[in-house]
């Protein structure tokens, strides 16, 4: 059983299209990190939340405590954005828990 | 800039050998984890530390050591290496404080023959 679950699993998407990536878990957590992780390539963090929304450029994050839910999307997309987007949970006792990741193909 | 350096980034050993894969943290970080990454599964965790001297065993921890002796490092060493343990390691260390972020190294890709 998986803590973290993510949908979907792959992705392949038009560029300019409108893309979500989804992220439930089933453990209480002190924060939601969204990371990025290019082929061959080490792995970033894009966002961490603990409630509410963040935005950073054409990517938003969305957390919903309650529902232990969160959104990753993406506008306006671009084949740049290519990679695999990992939803990880940091419980409370510090260890994270991750998803297996969601592998997003943009085509020009 | 502070970083986290993970080496070498890709060894190919030997059934049996003892192997010893280094994770050098420069933000003077509290927490270091090992993870190992293959497919089909999330990132998994195999070992971590709150503070020198202190390890943990993670849910993947057997047939893997660490030691923890300074804040900036924590060496993962295989004791025997096995082809089950080929995969990508990924090193991470985050500040002790809850909501803060957690920084990753590049990853070690080990094949074990």
């Amino acid at each position: 059983k998986n803590e973290v679950e993510q949908s979907p699993q792959n992705l392949t998407a038009q560029e300019g299209e409108f893309i979500t990536i989804n992220c439930s878990y089933s453990v209480g957590i002190s924060a939601l990190h969204w990371l990025q992780q290019h082929p061959g390539g080490g792995i970033v963090s894009l966002f961490m939340l603990s409630s509410g929304k963040k935005k950073h450029g054409r990517l938003i994050a969305t957390i919903n405590i309650q529902e232990k839910h969160s959104s990753l999307h993406i506008t306006a997309s671009h084949p740049r954005d290519s990679a695999v987007y990992i939803c990880a949970v940091r419980l409370i006792g510090n260890q994270f828990y991750f998803g297996t990741g969601t592998s997003l193909t943009v085509i020009p | 800039d502070a970083e986290i350096t993970q080496s070498p980034r890709h060894k190919i050993t030997e059934t049996g050998r003892q192997v010893t894969l280094a994770c050098h943290q420069t933000w003077n970080h509290n927490n270091m984890f090992w993870y190992r990454q293959d497919l089909g599964h999330g990132l998994r965790l195999i070992h971590y530390s709150y503070g020198v001297h202190d390890t943990n065993k993670g849910e993947v921890s057997d047939g893997y050591s660490v030691s923890r002796s300074n804040t900036e490092d924590l060496p993962l060493t295989l004791e025997s290496a096995a082809s089950s343990q080929t995969s990508v390691y990924f090193c991470a260390s985050s500040p002790r404080a809850m909501n803060t972020e957690a920084f990753f190294g590049q990853g070690t890709r080990l094949t074990v023959v």
